[in-house]
Order: structure tokens, then C-alpha cells, then sequence
């Protein structure tokens, strides 16, 4: 089966500007979660959807951060506007249930 | 809420010897440890799991070991190869797989 598909790889930005991330789960997976690994650091969950529906955002810094997953497939998680605390690598991931995660290649960003 | 710890953070060892990585944490209702192996540029992916009704379990080279008692967990590879090398990530869930807390990572080299 294919696995879970980021878009972009990298990204390099400014400080203050904006930016959105793009990921495909797998088929048939009805939880989707954004994590946030910042370097040297183990994942740390930003937001859990099942479906189209929140399930946990307590972590997301919802001043800047928002995510979407319409029609409960694709979701994007946008940040605006940027930190440079934000520089980290922004790992999407999908389960059946709520049971192991499969997760994708993240999307590595810099902000300068 | 829980907290994983994970020691060390960075281990060499010689191929074809052992590598121990070791994991605590603090929540006694996490019932589920799996492990994951990031290599450079790629997201963690799963190696191993065990829930906490069993106190060991193998696959191949990887075992890992749970002491409920003691509340750590560990994963054990036996005759590493270059291959091996990668950071290694241990997590702690709850029953209801909601929310996995991840260790801070284990940057593992193995020399030829």
C-alpha cells in the first residue's frame, strides 16, 4: 500500500510570513495527526483529527497554527505567521483507529 | 500526563555487537510501548511494539523487554549492522491510543 505522502519536503521562509503543509494519509485511514519534531527532540502532537472531526488540539498554538482535513482525506496544516521557533520538521501521520501511526517523511521547515 | 524518558541519547557501538536502549515512564495506566526507527530524511517508522500483558517479545534481531514493576522498557539489537544506524524513539500509550508520548530519541552509530 502506499504510505502517507507530505508535500513539500522543504521550506524556507521569513519570519512573519506564512506557510501551509500538505499530506495525503493512507487509504482507508480515518485518523490523521500533525506532529511537530523539533531537532533533537521526539514528536510532539500538534493535532488529531478523526475523520473531518478535532479530536486534540490542545498543543496547537491556535494563534498561529490551524489545520483542516476536509472530506475527512487531505489535510493542510498552515502556520501565520511564522516563528523562528517554528523551524522544525512537521511530520503528518495516519492510523485505522487510534492504534500505531504510519507516518509519512515530514516536511522539513527553516525560518530565517 | 506521562512522561518518557530515554537513555542515551547517543551510543556507538562496533558492528555485530549489541546495542540497549533503554526507556521510563511515569503514567501506570500506558499499556502500550512501541518503537521507532528515523532514518536521516525520513519519517519514524514502527519496529516494534509490546503491551504491557506481555513481558517480552522478539523479531529477529530487535527484542524488547517491559518491566511494569519498574515502569521501563527497553529494545535490545542483537548483532547490529551499519544498516542499524538511525535514531530510535520509544513512546508510551494509554488505552485508548490516544496519545503517545515520545521519548527524546536515541542517535544509535554503528561502525564497520
Amino acid at each position: 500500500e502506499a504510505g502517507v505522502a507530505q508535500s513539500p519536503r522543504y521550506k524556507i521562509i521569513e519570519k512573519r510570513q506564512s506557510v501551509a503543509f500538505w499530506c495525503n494519509p493512507i487509504s482507508g485511514h480515518a485518523t490523521l495527526y500533525w506532529y511537530q519534531q523539533i531537532l533533537g527532540q521526539g514528536p510532539k502532537l500538534l493535532i488529531q483529527f478523526q475523520n473531518n472531526g478535532v479530536v486534540d488540539d490542545s498543543q496547537l498554538p491556535k494563534d498561529r497554527f490551524s489545520a483542516e482535513r476536509l472530506k475527512g482525506v487531505d489535510s493542510t496544516l498552515k502556520i501565520q505567521p511564522a516563528k523562528l521557533e517554528d523551524s522544525a520538521v512537521y511530520l503528518c501521520a495516519s492510523s485505522l483507529g487510534t492504534g500505531g501511526r504510519n507516518f509519512g517523511p515530514g516536511t522539513r521547515l527553516t525560518v530565517l | 500526563g506521562e512522561n518518557v524518558e530515554q537513555h542515551p541519547s547517543t551510543l556507538s557501538v562496533q558492528e555485530g555487537d549489541s546495542a540497549v536502549i533503554k526507556c521510563t515512564y511515569s503514567d501506570s495506566a500506558s499499556n502500550y510501548f512501541p518503537w521507532y526507527k528515523q532514518e536521516l530524511g525520513k519519517g519514524p517508522q514502527l519496529i516494534i511494539d509490546i503491551r504491557s500483558n506481555v513481558g517480552e517479545k522478539k523479531d529477529q534481531r530487535i527484542a524488547v523487554t517491559l518491566n511494569k514493576t519498574a515502569k521501563h522498557f527497553s529494545l535490545h539489537i542483537t548483532e547490529t549492522q551499519p544498516e542499524d544506524s538511525a535514531v530510535y524513539f520509544c513512546a508510551a500509550s494509554n488505552d485508548n491510543f490516544n496519545k503517545f508520548y515520545f521519548g527524546s530519541g536515541t542517535k544509535l552509530n554503528v561502525k564497520p
